[in-house]
């Protein structure tokens, strides 16, 4: 499976729209590309997941060029609750899945 | 909301000692996973299971076995507990064919002296 690069940190102000990208350079047809939030003793919690273009849902929106090698997560408005460390995965999902989950990129949000 | 949990929340253990990790889901999910988290190194895959009583190894499954005996039940076994498996285990849920989206539990810490 493809493995992921992103930044390890990030820092924000409240209320800035952030932007996160990921590098898939060795991406699979059959890969999805999902992205997930973990906040400190918590499990990770499903963001959105994306397979080409824009996906957006009531808390983020996807990015998807079109050759996949890359992705970004937009998060508009991040409040201090924001504050947490974001995974962007690759996925593929045929009768079970594997996933391989980069070191994530902790963002810190400010007042 | 689907609701993946697991046995403990901390546990602490001896050397040697055969350890059980427990998790049920109650979303009637397909497939379930067990991931381990250390400083570092993120998340990375033990085992998973797409079936009862079916299981495949993930990218670190050496010291480890599972069991799925019934869907919503999924075992990670640590046959004889070493101090390097001293860390977060995660176990997690998602549907067959749905997509990928998984539902994680809260984690048990495990603690090897």
């Amino acid at each position: 499976l493809a493995k992921t690069t992103q930044p390890i940190s990030m820092d924000s102000y409240e209320g800035q729209e952030v932007n996160i990208t990921c590098s898939h350079n060795n991406i699979a047809t059959n890969d999805y590309i999902t992205w997930y939030q973990q906040f400190p003793s918590q499990g990770p919690r499903f963001i959105i997941q994306g397979y080409k273009t824009k996906v957006t849902n009531e808390v983020a929106s996807l990015f998807i060029p079109a050759d996949r090698k890359s992705s970004t997560l937009s998060l508009p408005r991040v409040s201090l609750s924001d504050t947490a460390v974001y995974y962007c995965l690759v996925a593929r999902n045929t009768g079970g899945f594997k996933t391989i989950f980069g070191a994530g990129t902790r963002l810190f949000v400010k007042a | 909301d689907v609701k993946v949990t697991q046995s403990s929340r901390y546990l602490v253990k001896r050397t040697g000692e055969k350890v059980f990790l427990e998790c049920v889901q109650d979303m009637d999910h397909e497939n379930m996973f067990w991931y381990r988290q250390d400083p570092g190194l993120g998340l990375r895959l033990i085992y998973f299971s797409y079936d009862v009583k079916m299981k495949e190894k993930g990218d670190i499954p050496e010291g480890y076995s599972v069991s799925r005996e019934k869907k919503e039940r999924f075992s990670l076994i640590l046959e004889s507990a070493s101090t390097n498996q001293t860390s977060m285990y995660l176990c997690a849920s998602s549907p067959g064919t749905l997509g990928t989206e998984a539902f994680f539990g809260q984690g048990t810490r495990l603690t090897v002296v």
